[in-house]
């Protein structure tokens, strides 16, 4: 079964950075497109960004509100997908869902980490 | 790029269907036939229940069907069940550069 676990959420002040990982397994992850999507507090979903595979060139694209300021990388070696938030802004406050991707589809999600941006 | 436009809230008696929709423009719900459907109950992860507008998942019960007329996509439930209760959230897609555009949320009350 395909499990994705994520970790790293927590409180930081604005401006400041985290780092998010999320343990794959269950799945060939090296050559697994891998996207971020968050969902502040009541709100909807929102995606993130996306890895793709290795055989597919292992590149990312970013959603306009975090270009810039979150890098997503992964280590196939570990099945591990990280984010990279710096400068970050109250309005990133949300659970942050790590999920596999398949034929423009998002499949399968983690259970999230929540992360708060506060002073 | 804008949310997709769902309404706020559905209901149905146990038995009865609801069904949900979904607006979105050309270029991302009416553009391709990449519309997927997910479950949300509280404090959970979301689930996958439809992809491709109208292709079930192994394992989603075949009361969720889906559909797509022009701009605007659709889920149905059939004989609602008390478990049914959730948010539910479409997604398009929307381009190489904003690949997954998310609904506004739906959230389904079972009377």
């Amino acid at each position: 079964d395909v499990q994705l676990v994520e970790s790293g959420g927590g409180l930081v002040k604005p401006g400041g950075s985290l780092r998010l990982s999320c343990a794959a397994s269950g799945f060939s992850f090296s050559n697994a497109w891998m996207n971020w999507v968050r969902q502040a507090p009541g709100k909807g979903l929102e995606w993130v960004g996306r890895s793709r595979g290795k055989i597919d060139g292992g590149t990312a694209d970013y959603a306009a509100p975090v270009k810039g300021r979150f890098t997503i990388s992964r280590d196939d070696s570990k099945n591990t997908l990280f984010l990279q938030m710096t400068s970050l802004k109250t309005e990133d406050t949300a659970v942050y869902f790590c999920t596999t991707e398949l034929y423009t589809t998002i499949t399968q999600w983690g259970q999230g980490t929540l992360v708060t941006v506060s002073s | 790029q804008s949310a997709l436009t769902q309404p706020p809230s559905a209901s149905g008696s146990p038995g009865q269907s609801v069904t949900i929709s979904c607006t979105g423009t050309s270029s991302d719900v009416g553009g391709y036939n990449y519309v997927s459907w997910y479950q949300q109950h509280p404090g959970k992860a979301p689930k996958l229940m439809i992809y491709d507008v109208s292709k079930r998942p192994s394992g989603v019960p075949d009361r969720f069907s889906g559909s797509k007329s022009g701009n605007t996509a659709s889920l149905t439930v059939s004989g609602l069940q008390a478990e049914d209760e959730a948010d539910y959230y479409c997604s398009a897609y929307g381009g190489r550069n904003n690949p997954y555009v998310f609904g506004t949320g739906t959230k389904v009350t079972v009377l």
